[in-house]
């Protein structure tokens, strides 16, 4: 069984201010883990994944993640908001028993100016 | 490749009605998965196939609801009656398994509204 958990449904930075959005995982089998980023009335788009080779995890448009098995965590950071940053953020797990995800309940990002 | 074809994008309904949304898969994927976003529950995975074949129908709602993937491009998930609290985004996603777990590429989502 797998599940994840979002600290935080919303989360407001500064434009340039740092951004962190926080996941945490359940998984009985090795995880593999997932950032989506969800744009108003768009599909999910994948940011990065985590596949079991480095931990430190870098994605599009400047995110990164760091897949700490020790906290069970799978953090979202980015050095710099910028306002095009403003979106809802899914953390997704899946184990070997295909490819099926597991999403958390979401955060939402805004990046006042 | 065009990525995860879903339509309608949008779809009104009155209550009662039947509604089938689709979904044409990325090329050459072998996993199809149906999700459904509401604000209260989030993102729920309903069904997921492999090689056409339904592997996990757990999430299905209730008796109302249905799926079927007729061959490796095509996919139906169909409400029968529609009620308003069926009312959602509906996501289809595919993937495929290689030597290392990829992602699913998502489409844009049927925004369904039954009245």
């Amino acid at each position: 069984a797998q599940s994840v958990t979002q600290l935080g449904s919303h989360v407001s930075v500064s434009e340039g201010a740092l951004v962190l959005l926080r996941c945490n995982y359940s998984s009985s089998v090795p995880p593999y883990l997932f950032w989506y980023v969800q744009y108003p009335n768009q599909g999910l788009q994948l940011l990065l994944k985590y596949t079991s080779a480095a931990t430190l995890v870098k994605g599009i448009n400047g995110f990164e993640a760091e897949f700490k098995k020790s906290e069970t965590s799978f953090h979202l950071t980015k050095p710099s908001a910028h306002m095009s940053d403003a979106a809802e953020y899914f953390c997704a797990v899946s184990g070997r028993a295909g490819n099926m995800l597991t999403f958390g309940g979401g955060t939402r990002l805004m990046v006042k100016p | 490749d065009a990525g995860v074809i879903q339509s309608p994008r949008h779809e009104v309904t009155e209550m009662g009605q039947e509604v089938t949304l689709r979904c044409k898969p990325i090329s050459g994927h072998d996993y199809l998965f149906w999700y459904r976003q509401t604000m209260m529950r989030g993102l729920e995975l309903l069904i997921y196939f492999n090689n056409n074949v339904p592997i996990d129908d757990s999430g299905m709602p209730e008796d109302r609801f249905s799926a079927k993937m007729p061959n490796a491009s095509f996919s139906t998930l169909k409400i029968q009656p529609s009620e308003p609290r069926d009312s959602a985004v509906y996501f289809c996603a595919s993937s495929f398994r290689g030597k290392v777990n990829t992602e699913a590429f998502f489409g844009q989502g049927t925004r369904l509204t039954v009245v």
